[in-house]
């Protein structure tokens, strides 16, 4: 099994709803990832979460709160969100934070925030 | 920081060669990737260079000169499902944790 799966694929939300992106991997793999994508730009990492603990946040708002509960699981809960935050979000795990094992990347959610 | 930098766009013809370069400055380079992503999809693992040289895998091959802070990309045989984003990422040592940056992406279109 070398999926990562990400749920939902697409999800409406308004400014003022809370919602969770939910992304699972049974690689045994032990750093996770979350990157935002915009149209026709590079993914952007958010956080990285590294034997479930928080070890990057690359400065972002606190509107997006990640969690780890296990080591198979990563969570990205969502609250108060921006129309500018539509975006796919792209959940990547890898062996370990060691640099050297390729990342393998969910087919992500895709935000619409109205 | 991180710079990183690719072609954005180029165009070659089905059954040809096409050679994506990409340029890099890290203060703590630790190995370069290459994803493929097509429209609307997650980013696919193509290659891997850690030491100066080429790595062959298959139609794709791709070349590290970390003295040169350079890589490129090599698709032989192009196919019309070649036609997708072409993206170079860098890891980088900073804070003793994985970072991997990527890179604006080239976008190919294969032409019949």
């Amino acid at each position: 099994d070398t999926e990562v799966t990400q749920t939902p694929k697409h999800l409406v939300m308004g400014m003022t709803n809370k919602k969770s992106l939910k992304c699972e991997q049974h690689m045994g793999h032990r750093a996770m990832y979350w990157y935002k994508q915009k149209a026709k730009k590079p993914p952007e990492l958010m956080f990285v979460y590294s034997y479930e603990k928080l070890s990057i946040n690359e400065s972002v708002p606190s509107r997006f709160s990640p969690e780890c509960p296990n080591s198979s699981l990563l969570n990205l809960h969502l609250h108060a969100l921006q129309p500018e935050d539509s975006a796919l979000y792209l959940c990547a795990s890898s062996q370990s934070n060691n640099m050297n094992t390729e990342a393998f990347f969910g087919q992500g959610t895709r935000l619409t925030v109205v | 920081g991180q710079n990183i930098d690719q072609p954005t766009e180029m165009t070659a013809t089905e059954g040809a060669i096409v050679q994506i370069n990409c340029t890099y400055q890290t203060s703590g380079f630790n190995g370069l990737f290459w994803y493929q992503q097509h429209a609307g999809e997650a980013p696919t693992f193509l290659s891997y260079n850690v030491l100066d040289g080429l790595e062959e895998k298959g139609r794709f091959s791709s070349f590290l000169s970390r003295s040169k802070g350079y890589s490129y990309l090599l698709l032989k045989e192009l196919q019309m499902k070649d036609s997708a984003s072409y993206l170079c990422a860098v890891t980088d040592s900073g804070a003793g944790s994985y970072q991997l940056t990527f890179g604006k992406g080239t976008k190919l279109s294969v032409i019949p």
